[in-house]
């Protein structure tokens, strides 16, 4: 089973800063999902990356197959983007089921 | 925003009661899938469909069953409550698998087994 670890666990910032959120995991993956979960409890997806990067807005997503390791950015933080941000993986090989993280909880100042 | 809607949104039951969450997608979607979510855990895979009538179990499908009689309905089920099954649970659908493709979430449903 896929151990996912993301750090970290909270963040708070004021408006306006570079963010980083980081998530490790244990087992080689076939790809990697971003997702966003409200502080209304709704869920949506954000990246979905098997290498390099991607990016949306002001987000941008990194993976680093090698290393076990993703990050997701987010420039110019505003108070809208204060939720909690998950990382899921998955790979084709065996258990073909995402592995979720538990989330890091965002919050923008203004 | 993906067409997917879960009934009840809330609900309240005792111990050793049946219990039906509906999930229903206006999108055809294949794959339609059964989380719950509760602290200090990440969303965990109860049960999903890959199609009508084909479905499999997740890492945490103890206590509880699905059916899939058409491709816009995943009902899952609770046999008989029991207050660990207390949680938030979300439906999700997806094109392709899992892995490969972006899921579409629910807006889940707030279940408390007293």
């Amino acid at each position: 089973k896929n151990e996912v670890e993301q750090s970290p666990q909270n963040l708070t910032a004021q408006e306006g800063e570079f963010i980083t959120i980081n998530c490790s995991y244990s087992v080689g993956i076939s790809a990697l999902h971003w997702l966003q979960q409200h502080p209304g409890g709704g869920i949506v997806s954000l990246f979905m990356l098997s290498s390099g990067k991607k990016k949306h807005g002001r987000l941008i997503a990194t993976i680093n197959i090698q290393e076990k390791h993703s990050s997701l950015h987010i420039t110019a933080s505003h108070p809208r983007d204060s939720a909690v941000y998950i990382c899921a993986v998955g790979s084709n090989f065996g258990n073909e089921k995402l592995t979720f993280g538990t989330g890091t909880r965002l919050t923008i100042i203004p | 925003d993906a067409g997917i809607t879960q009934s009840p949104r809330h609900k309240v039951t005792e111990t050793g009661t049946p219990v039906t969450l509906r999930c229903h997608q206006t999108e055809n979607h294949r794959y339609m899938y059964w989380y719950r979510q509760d602290p200090g855990h990440g969303l965990r895979l109860i049960h999903y469909s890959y199609g009508v009538k084909d479905t499999d179990k997740g890492e945490v499908s103890d206590g509880y069953s699905v059916s899939r009689s058409k491709t816009e309905d995943f009902l899952l089920t609770l046999e008989s409550a029991t207050s660990s099954q207390t949680s938030v649970y979300f439906c999700a659908i997806s094109g392709e698998g899992p892995i490969w493709d972006e899921q579409f979430f629910g807006p889940g449903t707030r279940l408390t087994v007293l």
